[in-house]
């Protein structure tokens, strides 16, 4: 089966220190990741995608991840937090076969004046 | 531009009372989708449809009814409420003809409806 593990339920940095949002994956097929981010009382935005191209993707906002396979995880980063950041982020894999986004349970990112 | 907008944005209601929640997309994607949003979880496919008149059933459909007459529009029904589908609803809609894995999904602002 397949799966999305987001290892931090919460994450606080202060403002202008690097994030880190860690997700792992199961899949027996290759999947496609998603990072996708929701602002309070706001709807779901992308934040960026892998599609088995480059590893290191780039997204909106400066974040960035990467797709380790032999790792299985697609960790989100950011190398200076801003208030603006603070939202929750959910981690997705779809399989190569399949349509169905499978979510993680989210990641709250708390940003420290 | 408008993109996809979700009617009412809140709801409050009672067990067993019928309840519609209204999703449009202004784009003409074909394929469209309904999540609920629980606390502590992602989010669950309840219903989704291919285009105008084509639905399928999701992780989770029990309670609810689907229509879709219009490409643009996407109803989501809840027949006889219960306090159980107490969440946020979120509609969405993914641009290709046929479904693939690395399609983009856009979503809407969400309904958090409130089962009393």
């Amino acid at each position: 089966a397949q799966s999305v593990t987001q290892l931090d339920s919460h994450v606080s940095v202060s403002e202008g220190t690097p994030v880190l949002l860690r997700c792992n994956y199961s899949s027996s097929y290759s999947p496609s990741l998603f990072w996708y981010v929701q602002h309070p009382n706001k709807g779901l935005q992308l934040l960026l995608k892998y599609t088995s191209a480059a590893t290191l993707v780039k997204g909106i906002n400066g974040f960035e991840a990467e797709f380790k396979k032999s790792e299985t995880s697609f960790h989100l980063t950011k190398p200076s937090a801003h208030m603006s950041d603070a939202a929750e982020y959910f981690c997705v894999v779809t399989l190569d076969s399949n349509y169905q986004l499978i979510w993680g349970a989210g990641t709250k990112l708390i940003i420290k004046p | 531009d408008a993109g996809i907008t979700q009617s009412p944005r809140y709801k409050i209601t009672e067990t067993g009372r019928q309840v519609t929640l209204m999703c449009h997309q202004t784009w003409s994607h074909s394929y469209m989708f309904w999540y609920r949003q629980d606390l502590g979880h992602g989010l669950r496919l309840i219903y989704y449809s291919a285009a105008a008149d084509i639905t399928d059933k999701g992780e989770v459909p029990d309670g609810y009814v689907v229509s879709r007459s219009k490409t643009e529009n996407f109803p989501l029904t809840l027949e006889s409420a219960t306090r159980s589908q107490t969440s946020v609803y979120f509609c969405a809609s993914s641009i290709g003809r046929q479904l693939r894995s690395t399609d983009t999904q856009y979503f809407g602002p969400g309904t958090r409806l409130t089962v009393l």
